[in-house]
């Protein structure tokens, strides 16, 4: 079975700029998270859906960054407008039923963010 | 809120030999979930092995085995026979046993780099 997956890998983008990042969700698994890694202040939850509907925000940071699910299979992580102090790998993961699988979350490869 | 600590930012182990990374937790609850991740230089978040508070027995998975100490609040990954590959940042995680607010995600620590002496 494909893991999840995430695109862009890499993204370097100027200060300003609209950045869009994708995701593709484990097929079957209900939950999805947005998570972010930077040196300072480690892994953070960003968001997470349950049934395509989110459901804690709390770890977004600005209203600068939206997300959302529009289908069981497919969610976006947007930055508008785009600054250097977002530069971090975004890190999408996703999470069958809670009672299947011992509520093992499973991550993707990461997209590396480069704000210049 | 959960807390996950992780007291040792770098270990060095001999190739063959045993290592033992430590992870300290904070919480008021009684079911969760605990896990460590291994993230190799490719930044993939690998799952490496889980526990679930309410077993006794230590999780193992081949060369990976824990030692979960509920009442302390311990949960430490063992990893004997060291080989190269093994080398990458740990993490040990929190899951909440609760459903819905902010439980559903996963507490990260500040992870352990480990270091695979040949």
């Amino acid at each position: 079975d494909a893991g999840v997956i995430q695109s862009p890998r890499h993204e370097v983008t100027e200060m300003g700029q609209e950045v869009t990042l994708r995701c593709k969700p484990i097929s079957g698994h209900n939950s999805l998270f947005w998570y972010r890694q930077t040196m300072m202040r480690g892994l953070e939850l960003l968001i997470y859906f349950n049934n395509n509907v989110p459901i804690d925000d709390s770890g977004m940071p600005e209203d600068r960054f939206s997300a959302k699910m529009p289908n069981a299979s497919f969610s976006t992580l947007k930055i508008q407008p785009s600054e250097p102090r977002d530069s971090a790998v975004y890190f999408c993961a996703s999470r069958p039923g809670r009672m299947v699988s011992g509520n093992t979350i499973y991550f993707g490869e990461g997209s590396w963010l480069t704000v210049v | 809120a959960q807390t996950v600590t992780q007291s040792q930012p770098e270990m060095s182990v001999q190739e063959a030999e045993t290592v033992t990374l430590s992870c300290t937790y904070d919480t008021s609850e009684s079911d969760y979930y605990l896990f460590w991740y291994k993230q190799p230089p490719s930044r993939q978040m690998i799952l490496v092995i889980r526990q679930e508070a309410y077993k006794q027995q230590n999780a193992t998975e081949n060369r990976f085995s824990v030692n979960f100490q509920k009442a302390a609040k311990s949960f430490s990954l063992k990893i004997s026979d060291s080989q190269l590959g093994d080398a990458a940042m740990y993490f040990c995680a929190y899951r909440s046993g609760r459903s819905g607010g902010g439980a559903d995600g996963l507490t990260f620590g500040k992870g352990t780099h480990l270091i695979i002496q040949p």
